[in-house]
């Protein structure tokens, strides 16, 4: 099972939004309503910030939203914080054998 | 409070084995599969290996580069999570976390609690 395709970086003034994709296949993230997003912090564990395309955790900013089309899912981050700035991994179910396919990780500047 | 906390990470020859655990507190640690992922130094995630609860027959799935060398178990009367891992080459060179799914309900694959993470370096 290949990794998810994320791209390397991006960016934001405060205040702005950015949006990050994670493109897959119909084998995951097209196959399935179980995609995942995490924030990681330097030398810190991954933080759940949606989970099943669009479903926040309880205590993660509205500003954060998930959307999918096809084999595409999407992260939106809307009024950048400086605190927003961190690596974003996307993930998808891909089959029992592959319950967990990450993307290839995304790091997100606030300029 | 949900807390997970890894332990047993160490510095390793390649083919020796090495155990590393996975204590849970805060919640039924039996009602929940527990997931083992590992991150490389500098590199991205990847998902290693989880258990299943007993409710779901405790079985167990791996990773295609871990399976036939890594074994995961686990022994709710301790909320403890084992992951054993043998044969060890230096491409497992990683920080091991164990993980808890959550938090939708029924089948689920998204983590909600990870641990701190434990280091194990393979190297001669």
């Amino acid at each position: 099972q290949s990794a998810l395709t994320q791209p390397p970086s991006a960016s934001g003034s405060p205040g702005q939004s950015v949006t990050i994709s994670c493109t897959g296949a119909s084998s995951d993230v097209g196959g399935y309503n179980y995609v995942s997003w995490y924030q990681q912090h330097p030398g810190k564990a991954p933080k759940l910030m949606i989970y099943e395309v669009t479903k926040r955790p309880s205590g993660v900013p509205d500003r954060f939203s998930g959307s999918k089309s096809g084999s595409t899912a999407s992260l939106t981050v809307s009024g950048l914080q400086a605190e927003d700035e961190a690596d974003y991994y996307c993930s998808s179910y891909a089959g029992s054998n592959s319950p967990y396919v990450f993307g290839t990780g995304t790091k997100v500047t606030v300029l | 409070e949900v807390q997970l906390v890894e332990s047993g990470g160490d510095l390793v020859k390649p083919g020796r084995s090495l155990r590393l655990s996975c204590t849970a507190s805060g919640f039924t640690f039996g009602d929940y599969y527990v997931a083992w992922f590992r991150q490389a130094p500098g590199k991205g995630l990847e998902w290693v290996s989880f258990v299943r609860s007993k409710a779901y027959g405790g079985t167990t799935e791996y990773a295609a580069s871990v399976k036939g060398r890594f074994t995961s178990s686990r022994d709710d009367s301790k909320s403890i999570a084992y992951l054993q891992m043998n044969s060890l080459k230096t491409e497992d060179t990683a920080i091991y976390y164990c993980s808890r799914p959550g938090p939708c309900g029924g089948d689920c694959y998204s983590i909600d609690y990870w641990g701190q993470g434990t280091l194990v370096t393979v190297s001669s």
